[in-house]
């Protein structure tokens, strides 16, 4: 069974402090995907990383799939309150047809 | 482009009724599409995969007889919970992918809440 476990849970930090979110699994995937979803609406790409070792970056953020592909981070430098949400990462299951997503980390970010 | 709608948004109903949750593609054809159910503070957990004219494939320990999935077209596929129960509350989200191409576009949600 394919699991991606994310770390930590929660997280509850003040603006302006940088953070990185894991994600972790035994099994290796052709491509790890984040999300963050906001209370009562649906989960937004951010990125999409394919390549082992690959950097991405948007903004602020920062993403870096693992040598191995089996594990991937996301780095949030000067984190804002806008930053708040569920972060998740998202793999394609074995068939490839559906993603499987990772618990998630809840970001609060208080000014 | 590339959006998903649900409808409805939110939807209260009484235990033992059913109700149906749409999901459309608005600005392009979704061959597959997916749904999947998120409880509070939580992941998205995969329910079933839905294929245009052909039946879903559901996830281990899903009944595809409470949760009725229907593909008719490129553009709209329907989740119905039949005889819904309060355990059933969740946060109902589909997801509609073009045929070629591996992204998912989710939809906004549809909350209901069993009483």
């Amino acid at each position: 069974t394919q699991l991606l476990e994310q770390s930590p849970q929660f997280l509850s930090i003040q603006e302006g402090e940088n953070l990185t979110v894991y994600c972790n699994s035994s099994s290796v995937f052709s491509s790890l995907q984040w999300y963050r979803q906001e209370p009562g609406e649906g989960p937004v790409l951010l990125v999409t990383v394919v390549t082992g070792g690959e950097v991405k970056k948007l903004k602020r953020l920062t993403f870096q799939f693992g040598d191995a592909r089996k594990d991937s981070s996301l780095h949030i430098t000067a984190a804002q309150p806008g930053d708040t949400g569920l972060y998740l990462c998202a793999g394609r299951n074995q068939a490839g047809t559906a993603l499987i997503f990772g618990k998630g980390t809840t970001l609060s970010v208080s000014s | 482009g590339a959006v998903v709608s649900q409808h409805p948004s939110r939807v209260i109903c009484k235990s033992g009724t059913s109700v149906k949750i749409e999901c459309r593609s608005l600005d392009f054809q979704a061959t597959t599409m997916f749904w999947y159910r998120q409880f509070p503070k939580q992941s998205l957990m995969l329910m079933a995969t839905s294929n245009e004219g052909s039946k879903a494939t559901y996830e281990q320990g899903v009944e595809k007889d409470k949760f009725l999935i229907n593909h008719a077209s490129l553009t709209l596929s329907t989740l119905t919970v039949t005889s819904a129960h309060p355990e059933d509350s969740s946060f109902y989200i589909c997801s509609a992918k073009p045929p070629g191409i591996e992204t998912q576009y989710f939809g906004p949600g549809t909350r209901l809440l069993v009483l």
